[in-house]
This record gives C-alpha cells, sequence and structure tokens, in this order.
C-alpha cells in the first residue's frame, strides 16, 4: 500500500511528444506538488496544490500544466517535450501548509530523446 | 526569496566514523528546516526536522543543530553504516507555507 504512487516510473520519448505521468496519495493530504530532480540532483518545486486549488506555480514553462481531479491526485501533462525537460519528476503530498513532512512518490524519470 | 546552501557536495567517510553536513539559509524569516536522506531510485524521506524555536533535537545516531544569528543549521550522523551512504538534503521553509527551498545535496559514502 504505496503512500504516494506515481506511473509511470520510467519514460522515453521523442522531441514534440506530449505525455502525461499520474499521481495518486493514499494518507488523506490535503496538499500534493510536483518536484523536479536534474541530472546534478537539483530538487526544485515546481507545483502545489491544496484541495485542487493550485497554490505553487514557479517558474515553470505553460507546457507543463498540473490536474487535481481531486486531492488525492495530481497528474503532470507535459506538452511539446523538449531535451531539457529530461530529469526525474516527483510527486509528493503533506498533511497541511509545509512545515509537515512531505511525503515524496518514487519518481518518474523522463528521458525526452 | 529563500536561497539554501549545502556543503559538502560529496563526503565520504569510514564505517564507525562521524559524518557532518551543513547548509546556510537567506531568508531571517525561515523557522522550518528538515533534512531529507534519497537512497538510490527512490524518492527522498524525511529523517529529522527542527524548528527555530529549539538549538538541536537528537534522533538515535542522527542530530540537528540550529544557529539563527548565523542563519545555519548542520546534520550530524554518528556511527555511521553502510546504509547511511545516500543523498542527503537540507530544507528551509517557513512553518505554516507550503513552499521549501531544497539544498544541493550531499552525497555521502560510507567505507566498509
Amino acid at each position: 500500500d504505496t503512500a504516494v504512487s506515481q506511473t509511470p516510473k520510467y519514460l522515453v520519448t521523442q522531441m514534440g511528444n506530449d505525455k502525461s505521468i499520474k499521481c495518486e496519495q493514499n494518507l488523506g493530504h490535503d496538499t500534493m506538488y510536483w518536484y523536479k530532480q536534474d541530472s546534478k540532483k537539483f530538487l526544485k518545486i515546481m507545483f502545489s496544490y491544496n484541495n485542487k486549488e493550485l497554490i505553487i506555480n514557479e517558474t515553470v514553462p505553460n507546457r507543463f500544466s498540473p490536474k487535481s481531479p481531486d486531492k488525492a491526485h495530481l497528474n503532470l501533462h507535459i506538452n511539446s517535450l523538449e531535451l531539457g525537460d529530461s530529469a526525474v519528476y516527483f510527486c509528493a503530498s503533506s498533511q497541511l501548509y509545509g512545515g509537515n513532512t512531505i511525503y515524496f512518490g518514487e519518481g518518474s524519470w523522463l528521458t525526452v530523446v | 526569496g529563500e536561497n539554501v546552501e549545502q556543503h559538502p557536495s560529496t563526503l565520504s567517510v569510514q564505517e564507525g566514523d562521524s559524518a557532518v553536513i551543513k547548509c546556510t539559509y537567506s531568508d531571517s524569516a525561515s523557522n522550518y528546516f528538515p533534512w531529507y536522506k534519497q537512497e538510490l531510485g527512490k524518492g527522498p524521506q524525511l529523517i529529522i526536522d527542527i524548528r527555530s524555536n529549539v538549538g538541536e533535537k537528537k534522533d538515535q545516531r542522527i542530530a540537528v543543530t540550529l544557529n539563527k544569528t548565523a542563519k545555519h543549521f548542520s546534520l550530524h550522523i554518528t556511527e555511521t553504516q553502510p546504509e547511511d551512504s545516500a543523498v542527503y538534503f537540507c530544507a528551509a521553509g517557513d512553518f505554516g507555507n507550503e513552499k521549501l527551498t531544497f539544498g544541493t545535496g550531499t552525497r555521502l559514502t560510507i567505507i566498509p
């Protein structure tokens, strides 16, 4: 019973394609996030949602569009993929805004060729 | 915005010795400082955190110290074991705020 699960774990796709990563949490948390980890291991927040409402939208190209159908799900859709989008994308959740443990999924390894 | 610097980027320690990782932050409003451990192929996992109203917190072999005046905090791991090998991230943020800023990570290798 994985707490934060995301699919797919690995994704290899060509430049210009559109792809989605799905995320679900079964912890009953109100807040969900998307983080990006690049090849140097830098971990940076992209988006956060609280009860399906967008709270944080960091300087992310609008090719990236998160969607939260309910508070247990936060999906990430990426249009017109570029080489620089290659990274590990982590979904995460927490009980309240900040200051509480953020639980990360296992990551989705995206490679754009 | 907050800026968190973390040192060293890599650290090799003999099994049984201690390891220390240091972070500095820029925003004096930050009052919550968690540490995450990321094992190979996994997502980061919280190992310990500290709030600004205390200077030190300990959990078995792991301790974190905080110096608010100097705006730096450190992770101390004693009696290191092979399973401590991982990438460690510090982070800083405002408790009650949804945004944490992560450090750049430290790859810790425990030499048997």
